[in-house]
């Protein structure tokens, strides 16, 4: 059963300490995106990948996040350093750039509480 | 500026009734729209999606309706059923399709009560 992986689940730290959470897409996928989900703006888009390719991370605040991709298999969002105003549910999402429905497969969220 | 609009936070439904989640959109470049549901501590899944050279696309239970003039979508469920209960979040993207930004919504609290 193909699904998006992210680790961790769940993570609290304090500010100031760096934070990475990672995904592993779909097999076969070549888009990546990271969503961050709030109250007030639901789901905000970070950053995406096409074939590994950065190709919009204008929703990132670029002085502490960094999102990478060094395989194929793995895509990381990096914070540091970290802010209370972080805490929300990251999502990372795939999908394949040439399927007819442009549908995109979440993973489960990482849980970040920055006290 | 959020460019997918959900302005009902929250529908409560009684079972067996019809529920009506209400979309609109900004950016007459969107030409793809999705909705997926999301139920708590899971990640979204896609549940039904439209083109813009539709006007309406139906699944099962699911129907969603387009009506681009007034940049504006709708998601029916008939009937409603008490696993319905969940966020749904109304999507849309630019550029025909595949796997592409989605512009999200805020998301709308379906509770279908038994």
């Amino acid at each position: 059963d193909a699904r998006v992986t992210q680790t961790p689940r769940h993570k609290v730290t304090e500010m100031g300490q760096e934070v990475t959470m990672r995904c592993q897409p779909i097999l076969g996928h070549n888009t990546v995106f990271w969503y961050r989900q709030t109250m007030m703006q639901g789901l905000e888009l970070l950053a995406y990948f096409r074939n590994r390719a950065p190709l919009d991370d204008s929703g990132m605040p670029k002085d502490r996040f960094s999102a990478e991709m060094p395989d194929a298999t793995l895509a990381t969002l990096k914070i540091q350093p970290s802010e209370p105003r972080d805490s929300a549910v990251y999502f990372c999402a795939s999908g394949l750039r040439l399927a007819n429905t442009g549908e995109l497969f979440f993973g489960e969220g990482s849980r970040l509480t920055v006290l | 500026d959020q460019q997918v609009k959900q302005n009902s936070p929250s529908l409560s439904v009684q079972e067996g009734r019809i529920s009506i989640l209400n979309c609109d959109y900004t950016n007459s470049m969107f030409d793809y729209f999705l909705w997926y549901k999301k139920y708590p501590a899971e990640g979204p899944t896609f549940l039904i999606s439209i083109s813009s050279i539709k006007d309406k696309n139906e699944d099962g239970r699911f129907t969603v309706f387009l009506n681009k003039s007034a940049k504006h979508l709708s998601l029916h469920i008939v009937p409603s059923q008490p696993g319905d209960s969940a966020v749904y979040f109304c999507a849309a993207s630019a550029s025909g399709g595949g796997a592409n930004n989605l512009f999200f919504g805020t998301g709308t609290r379906l509770t279908v009560i038994p």
